[in-house]
């Protein structure tokens, strides 16, 4: 079964700086997409960013970018110029996909609770 | 564009009782997905539908079961409820089951088992 590990509950970071959240995966399928989920205190979960396993090139979106490792089955997130309303619960999550064109459901980690400092 | 609804948003509910959650995709969407939340589990797939058939399951109970209806509308049945069903239900809707397509998430529905 694959499992997600985020080995950091919590995180804090001063806004306007920059906070690298962890994750690795344990997986013996090479067709699938790695996640990082966002889920603020009103507990509705917001994809920030994706990522193919088949692509070398690390997803960014504006702020927030990923550093993929597939050897190493890591998948961290990195957020720049840290903003307030960043503070959130952050959820890594894997989803294993079939040639045929469905996948199996997201298999989730424990989630980082990050905390930023005014 | 509306988005995920999810009903009713908070739910007591009595051990040995039966639940019934709802869950109204994003128009246009034909995948719904339903996941429990807890603090000592975390978050856990349970089923997805797309079509009106279930795709995927997760590891849990014959007492977990739901269904898609033609307008895509889910609902998930918890019958025989043990204290610790008690969780955050979190329904997700995406315009198809292919594994990168984005996961729209609902508020969830807090159940609580007494």
């Amino acid at each position: 079964a694959q499992t997600v590990t985020q080995s950091q509950p919590e995180m804090s970071v001063q806004e306007a700086e920059t906070v690298t959240l962890s994750c690795t995966y344990d997986t013996s399928e090479s067709d699938y997409y790695l996640f990082w989920y966002k889920q603020p205190p009103s507990r509705q979960m917001i994809l920030v960013i994706r990522q193919e396993a088949y692509k070398q090139q690390n997803a960014t979106e504006n702020r927030f970018s990923v550093n993929f490792q597939k050897a190493a089955k890591s998948f961290s997130l990195k957020i720049s110029d840290s903003q307030l309303g960043d503070a959130a619960m952050y959820f890594c999550a894997y989803r294993r996909t079939y040639s045929g064109g469905g996948a199996d459901g997201l298999t989730f980690g424990k989630g980082t609770h990050l905390i930023i400092q005014p | 564009k509306a988005g995920v609804t999810q009903t009713p948003r908070y739910l007591i509910k009595t051990r040995g009782q039966q639940v019934t959650l709802s869950c109204s995709p994003i128009s246009g969407h034909r995948s719904v997905s339903w996941y429990q939340q807890t603090p000592g589990q975390g978050l856990q797939f349970l089923f997805e539908y797309f079509s009106e058939t279930q795709r995927n399951k997760g590891n849990f109970p014959g007492r977990f079961s739901g269904r898609q209806f033609s307008n895509s509308r889910s609902e998930m049945n918890v019958s025989t409820l043990e204290l610790g069903d008690s969780a955050l239900y979190l329904c997700a809707s995406s315009l198809s089951s292919a594994g990168g397509t984005e996961a729209f998430f609902g508020q969830g529905t807090r159940l609580t088992v007494v």
